[in-house]
């Protein structure tokens, strides 16, 4: 069976500092990968998603980078936080080129203080 | 414009019927589906509706799709209070490749009063 790690679950972070939030997917392969971002504990913004290793689409211009150097790892990074970029942060997975349902992670809650 | 729009909050009596709207905005959306958010957790899939369905019923859920008017709808019958919740409705544009994108409303909170 299909399963979606993230980690860690929660994280605060001073200003200024980078960041690194990982996701990785077992059980499959060739998987879309997403991260999305949910600030104030409501709406999902979708920030990037990769159809494969080395392709990514970034949805919104951002202080955040996101990167898939294996097949089933995402990701997501920072060279510098801001206030700003606090919130819970989903990554979730689907297969490609069929209707799946989409897997999420538990969710990182970032704080930058 | 990409907004896919709900309302934010529904409040509800134990043993009532729950009806959340969602309008979305691609009519070549292939997949629509609805989500639950339980507090701080991560997305739980409810169910999905394929865009040539105009319903589907799965158990205590019943999903319309109207697609002229791009008005998706999710109906839970006997509303319990563990229903409480937040619910998503996300639309999936694009088939394979790099359009492939799952795109989420707002959400709507959903109060079950007992």
């Amino acid at each position: 069976s299909q399963t979606i790690h993230q980690w860690p679950a929660t994280l605060v972070q001073p200003v200024g500092s980078p960041l690194s939030l990982e996701c990785t997917v077992e059980g499959t392969s060739n998987p879309n990968l997403y991260w999305y971002r949910q600030a104030a504990g409501r709406g999902l913004q979708l920030l990037f998603y990769s159809v494969g290793i080395g392709q990514i689409s970034s949805e919104v211009p951002q202080n955040l980078s996101a990167s898939r150097p294996q097949d089933r790892q995402f990701i997501l990074s920072s060279k510098k936080l801001l206030l700003s970029d606090s919130g819970f942060y989903l990554c979730a997975w689907c297969a490609q080129g069929k209707n799946t349902e989409a897997f999420f992670g538990q969710g990182t809650r970032l704080t930058v203080v | 414009g990409e907004d896919v729009e709900q309302s934010l909050f529904l409040s509800v009596r134990e043993g009532d019927s729950s009806v959340i709207n969602c309008t979305y905005t691609d009519s070549s959306s292939t997949y629509l589906y609805w989500y639950k958010q339980e507090p701080g957790a991560g997305l739980q899939l409810l169910t999905y509706i394929f865009s040539n369905m105009d319903m589907k019923q799965d158990q205590r859920l019943t999903v319309l799709l109207n697609k002229k008017d791009k008005h998706l709808s999710l109906r839970i019958a006997d509303t319990q209070t563990g229903d409480s919740a937040i619910y998503f409705c996300a639309e999936r544009r694009g088939y394979g490749g790099a359009t492939n994108k799952l795109i989420f409303g707002t959400g709507t909170l959903l109060a079950v009063q007992p």
